[in-house]
């Protein structure tokens, strides 16, 4: 079982659309969470850290759920400049960073 | 700000051949992490550094593969001989601490090995 896992997609939507995306990790000792948004051959770039309380930060919402150890990430009226893949991160004491694969969205017309 | 710098930006070699990549993480940062991204193993962390120290180089994909740090503001990942099965993008990536904070990532090495 991978320590990070994410549904791959894609996940197809129309513009003004919501989606949410659903991260599980395994380790119950994991410090901090994040979602990352990656662009076709260009390097991550952070979204949003995810809080304990959940936190927003205009059309996105982010959610953690300790107790069930998973992480999500609403998006709210979807533009088309949303289409990247979204990875969720996992970081542990110590200071290793694990990348789910990726979840790939693509807003359409 | 700079950001993180990584050189070359593509590197294209003939198997047999040593490559080396460069980074330079943001000033202040203290700690420095390598990574690869291909298509089918997704983003996979080879080793990270805290004060120039290897902290968990696990992820290491055998001995042809080696990091340095020397001082804070350069960091080397080498490959001796390569091969085409190392044929990724190479990110590298600081932070201002280990565990809490946000990564930083460059833009990243294409490297081809033919």
């Amino acid at each position: 079982r991978k320590e990070v896992e994410q549904d791959p997609g894609p996940f197809n939507v129309p513009e003004g659309a919501t989606v949410a995306f659903n991260c599980t990790y395994s380790n119950s000792a994991s410090q901090s969470f994040f979602w990352y948004r990656q662009d076709c051959r260009k390097e991550p770039k952070l979204l949003m850290s995810v809080y304990s309380s959940g936190n927003e930060d205009g059309r996105f919402t982010a959610q953690l759920n300790r107790a069930s150890q998973y992480i999500s990430l609403l998006i709210r009226d979807s533009k088309l400049s949303d289409s990247a893949t979204y990875l969720c991160v996992v970081n542990m004491w110590g200071g290793k960073s694990t990348f789910g694969d990726g979840t790939t969205l693509t807003v359409k017309p | 700000d700079a950001g993180v710098i990584q050189s070359p930006r593509h590197e294209v070699t003939e198997m047999g051949q040593e490559v080396t990549l460069r980074c330079k993480p943001i000033s202040g940062h203290n700690s420095l992490f390598w990574y690869r991204q291909t298509m089918m193993r997704g983003l996979e962390l080879l080793i990270y550094f805290n004060n120039n120290v290897p902290i968990d180089d696990s992820g290491m994909p055998e001995d042809r593969f080696s990091a340095k740090m020397p001082n804070a503001s350069f960091s080397t990942l080498k490959i001796q001989p390569s091969e085409p099965r190392d044929s990724a993008v190479y990110f590298c990536a600081s932070s201002t601490d280990s565990y809490n904070s946000p990564l930083h990532f460059g833009n990243g090495t294409r490297l081809t090995v033919t």
